[in-house]
């Protein structure tokens, strides 16, 4: 089993459209919880970090459960450039570890 | 303020030739990390370096693979020989520490071994 599992997708939705992303992680010492977000061929950057409380930073919305190891993205009035990879990560013993990311394509 | 800076950006090879990779962190940043990245899968941590010092190499193939980081500034991973397998984006990656910051990523290398 995989440490941080995410459907690959891709996810095919159009402009203006909500979607979801989910995430399961295996390791209950995980200590802390990203969403990183990766163009085609370039490098993954920190879209998000991911808290108890849940979290919003503009149209996205993370939300994190501890008890079912459970890690959401939620992308709001999607726009053509949230086209991408979305990484999600959690941190055990300060080593990074990554999904293999879901794909978002947006449509017009 | 500078990223992270990667050379080469792209690097073809024969199989059984040797292959090395360099990475300039971000300044200031003590944390220094190589990943390796598979088509359509994430990051995998190679090693990490605090300073100069690797202090996680776990997965490291250390028959093939080695890496150093002299003066705890920049580094070098090399791969010698290489494998059909090693065909992969290789990321270089840096942190203020190791404890919860952000990690800034390079522009990676695109290594393709024939």
């Amino acid at each position: 089993r995989k440490e941080v599992e995410q459907d690959p997708g891709p996810f095919n939705v159009p402009e203006g459209a909500t979607v979801a992303f989910n995430c399961t992680y295996s390791n209950s010492a995980s200590q802390s919880f990203f969403w990183y977000r990766q163009d085609c061929r370039k490098e993954p950057k920190l879209l998000m970090s991911v808290y108890s409380s849940g979290n919003e930073d503009g149209r996205f919305t993370a939300q994190l459960n501890r008890a079912s190891q459970y890690i959401s993205l939620l992308i709001r009035d999607s726009k053509l450039s949230d086209s991408a990879t979305y990484l999600c990560v959690v941190n055990l013993g300060g080593k990074l570890i990554f999904g293999q990311g879901t794909t978002l394509q947006v449509k017009p | 303020e500078a990223g992270v800076v990667q050379s080469p950006r792209y690097k073809i090879i024969e199989k059984k030739q040797p292959v090395a990779f360099w990475c300039n962190p971000i300044s200031g940043h003590n944390t220094l990390y190589w990943y390796l990245q598979n088509l359509g899968q994430g990051p995998e941590l190679l090693i990490r370096y605090e300073n100069e010092e690797a202090v996680d190499d776990s997965q490291l193939p250390k028959d093939r693979f080695s890496a150093e980081r002299l003066k705890g500034v920049d580094s070098t991973l090399k791969i010698q020989p290489a494998e059909l397998g090693d065909s992969a984006v290789y990321l270089c990656a840096s942190s203020l520490s190791f404890t919860y910051n952000e990690q800034f990523f390079g522009p990676g290398t695109r290594l393709t071994v024939l």
